[in-house]
């Protein structure tokens, strides 16, 4: 998955503790998007970011913020990460466009919360 | 939040065999995605569909877009070991950036 990238790869946290996931994407994308997996559940969408400076909220934003302070950069934060948060999580990054552009998944963040 | 029914969940196959496997909405998409997922790794885009009733290949993959916009399948023909993996169906609806995916079905193929 060249051009997405994710740190850390992965993390174990106990309950409380704050941590933040990088993206870094070098194809000058407009759109960053971050996800959780959680077996059978497929990929749901945390929050998104349709350019430099701005945010949006996804399908399950409570417990994560972002930041999108720089375009290459997509930053997620857990303030207090929780059990519940254990899951692998995915960036993503896709042209401007209007739901033309296909997006690119980095290889993904595995955090567990203890 | 809108929900996208991939079926089937899981398949068990021989090398050699076709595969297909669907995804349907209860409402309309304007962008039909398929993607494969490795172990470990990203999901991968094989195949995007912008056009209903658009059908495109990639190498023995092939995908619809469904006339009535509400879905799509995907063929692999002549699978090999290499096929295994989670295929995802996603989709986009009216301007949204937001991508919904399926669940995934969990291809296995046997040598």
């Amino acid at each position: 998955n060249a051009g997405v990238t994710q740190t850390p790869k992965f993390r174990v946290l106990k309950t409380g503790q704050s941590m933040t996931l990088l993206c870094a994407q070098d194809m000058n994308h407009e759109y960053m998007y971050w996800y959780r997996q959680d077996p059978g559940m497929g990929l749901r969408l945390i929050h998104y970011s349709v350019g430099e400076g701005t945010t949006a909220k996804g399908e399950v934003p409570d417990g994560y913020n972002v930041s999108r302070l720089k375009k290459q950069n997509f930053l997620l934060g857990l303030e207090s990460a929780a059990p519940s948060q254990t899951s692998v999580y995915f960036c993503a990054s896709s042209k401007r466009g209007l739901g033309n552009q296909p997006q690119h998944f980095g290889d993904g963040t595995r955090l567990s919360i203890l | 939040g809108q929900q996208l029914n991939q079926s089937p969940q899981s398949m068990f196959i021989q090398e050699g065999e076709d595969v297909s496997m669907n995804c349907t909405s209860s409402s309309i998409f304007n962008t039909w995605l398929w993607y494969k997922q490795d172990p470990g790794e990203g999901p991968v885009l094989l195949i995007a569909l912008y056009k209903a009733g658009e059908l495109t290949s990639n190498g023995r993959l092939t995908a619809q877009f469904g006339i009535t916009r509400k879905d799509s399948f995907l063929n692999i023909s002549a699978s090999i070991p290499s096929d295994v993996g989670i295929y995802f169906c996603a989709g986009t609806q009216g301007g949204s950036e937001k991508l919904v995916f399926g669940k995934g079905t969990k291809l296995t193929v046997n040598p």
